[in-house]
């Protein structure tokens, strides 16, 4: 049982908008930690897709994007393309636990 | 560029200790900017922190591991390393090494981000 919770898959048709959720608690999220989010093909390593809640590295298209409120977090994508079509991960900083998690992750399909 | 390269053995048997480096290259372990980390990933499954390392000597250890592991750095070469004893299948997993960046909050700078990851080693416990 992962301390952020995501729904284990998602799906939606090219150039729809499709958002994955991602809960915590008072000790995460809700603590002021911000959310980070990582796109993960298969067969290969995560890669970080958005940072601190909303803010997205150099190359990574403005179809994505994140937001935060209290103890959830967002990744919104829209324009899906079938290229998205990966596992997303969320990750904060849980001070109960001491240390950085994650969520389970979501299987995005484009149908 | 930062890149990361795992290395090590891909089949450890039972209550031996796992061992994996991480070569960096495109920067220093010692210039003191990122977390040297070790993530892993069970089969079909999520992320798990192993735990961290700052050229400072900062460490952070997952608690459900802290026992069993070990992540040092060797400076002269530019790698880290993972050392996790007493594996049972439970550890069958993909290693990820990565750099990561302290993030701070208006309260804190607890949080990390993971920038710079490498490809992964599958490391199956069998006998």
């Amino acid at each position: 049982q992962s301390v952020l919770t995501q729904p284990p898959s998602v799906s939606g048709a090219p150039g729809q908008r499709v958002t994955i959720s991602c809960t915590g608690s008072s000790s995460n999220l809700g603590a002021d930690y911000d959310v980070h989010w990582y796109q993960q093909f298969p067969g290969t390593a995560p890669k970080l897709l958005i940072y601190g809640n909303d803010n997205r590295p150099s190359g990574v298209p403005d179809r994505f994007s994140g937001s935060k409120s209290g103890t959830s977090a967002s990744l919104a994508i829209t324009g899906l393309q079938t290229e998205d079509e990966a596992d997303y991960y969320c990750q904060s900083f849980d001070s109960s636990l001491s240390g950085v998690v994650f969520g389970g992750g979501t299987k995005l399909t484009v149908l | 560029q930062v890149q990361l390269q795992e290395s090590g053995p891909g089949l450890v048997k039972p209550s031996q200790t796992l061992s994996l480096t991480c070569t960096v290259s495109g920067d220093s372990i010692r210039r003191g900017v990122y977390y040297w980390s070790w993530i892993r990933q069970h089969p079909r499954k999520g992320l798990e922190c192993i735990g961290y390392v700052f050229y400072s000597g900062t460490t952070y250890f997952n608690p459900s591991l802290k026992s069993r592991v070990n992540i040092s750095l060797d400076t002269s070469k530019n790698q880290f390393s993972l050392e996790l004893a007493s594996v049972t299948a439970a550890d069958t997993a993909v290693y990820y090494c990565a750099g990561a960046k302290g993030f701070c909050s208006s309260s804190s700078c607890l949080n990390r981000r993971f920038d710079h990851w490498g490809q992964g080693s599958l490391v199956t416990v069998s006998s």
